[in-house]
């Protein structure tokens, strides 16, 4: 069935520094890819997504690019911020079916000062 | 558009009591999702609706849970005789019939302890 494996943390960084966290996917279909991001306390809200190969998502500074040929969907950005802590979740959905979003466990990133 | 709306936000409940919680979604938004989530993990699929239907239910919902979307628009979950391990975030989400891969828009939440 279709999974997403993404990075476990708990990831600590200071502010400033370089963020990179991994996903990988599993799908039957051709999926699409997406990046949540949920601050304490709050829902879950997209932060960036990609609906085929070789399209790169943007969003508040965040990248990934969606690659087909080693089935990954990275999120970096170049410089964290203390506002960026959060959990983030890789997903993705196939089209055609019920749409249904399938998540990775989920990121936690704390950026200190 | 007012966003994906859920009540309660939080429900404290004795182990074996009953539970209801709503969700109303977007206008017009014909897909309806119930997701829920345990802490650490991430969000895992219950069940859908397509309008009124039905159309898919995880092995997740098992026969003490029920979902319904009477007329297509709200939509309620229902827990019957609750147990402590029931205790998560219930998220409710939502987007149009033709979404073409487009994203899905998630309420906040009902946070749900069983004690």
């Amino acid at each position: 069935g279709d999974s997403v494996t993404q990075m476990e943390g708990p990831v600590t960084l200071s502010e400033e520094a370089f963020l990179t966290i991994n996903c990988t996917y599993t799908a039957t279909g051709y999926p699409s890819l997406f990046w949540y991001v949920q601050y304490p306390g709050e829902g879950l809200q997209l932060l960036l997504k990609a609906t085929k190969a070789d399209d790169k998502g943007s969003n508040k500074g965040f990248e990934a690019t969606y690659r087909k040929e080693t089935t990954s969907f990275h999120l970096e950005k170049g410089s964290v911020q203390v506002s960026d802590s959060a959990v983030y979740f890789c997903a993705l959905s196939v089209r055609g079916g019920s749409e249904k979003l399938v998540f990775g466990k989920g990121t936690k990133l704390t950026v200190n000062p | 558009d007012t966003g994906v709306s859920q009540d309660p936000r939080h429900k404290i409940t004795k182990r074996g009591q009953n539970v209801t919680f709503r969700c109303d979604p977007i206008s017009e938004h014909n897909r309806l999702y119930w997701y829920r989530q345990t802490l650490g993990q991430g969000p895992e699929f219950l069940t859908y609706f397509q309008n009124e239907a039905q159309l898919e239910k995880s092995r997740l919902l098992s026969d003490r849970f029920s979902a319904e979307r009477p007329k297509g628009s709200f939509s309620t979950l229902e827990i019957q005789r609750t147990e402590q391990g029931d205790s998560a975030m219930y998220l409710c989400a939502s987007i149009p019939l033709d979404a073409g891969g487009s994203p899905l828009h998630f309420g906040n939440g009902t946070r749900l302890t069983v004690t």
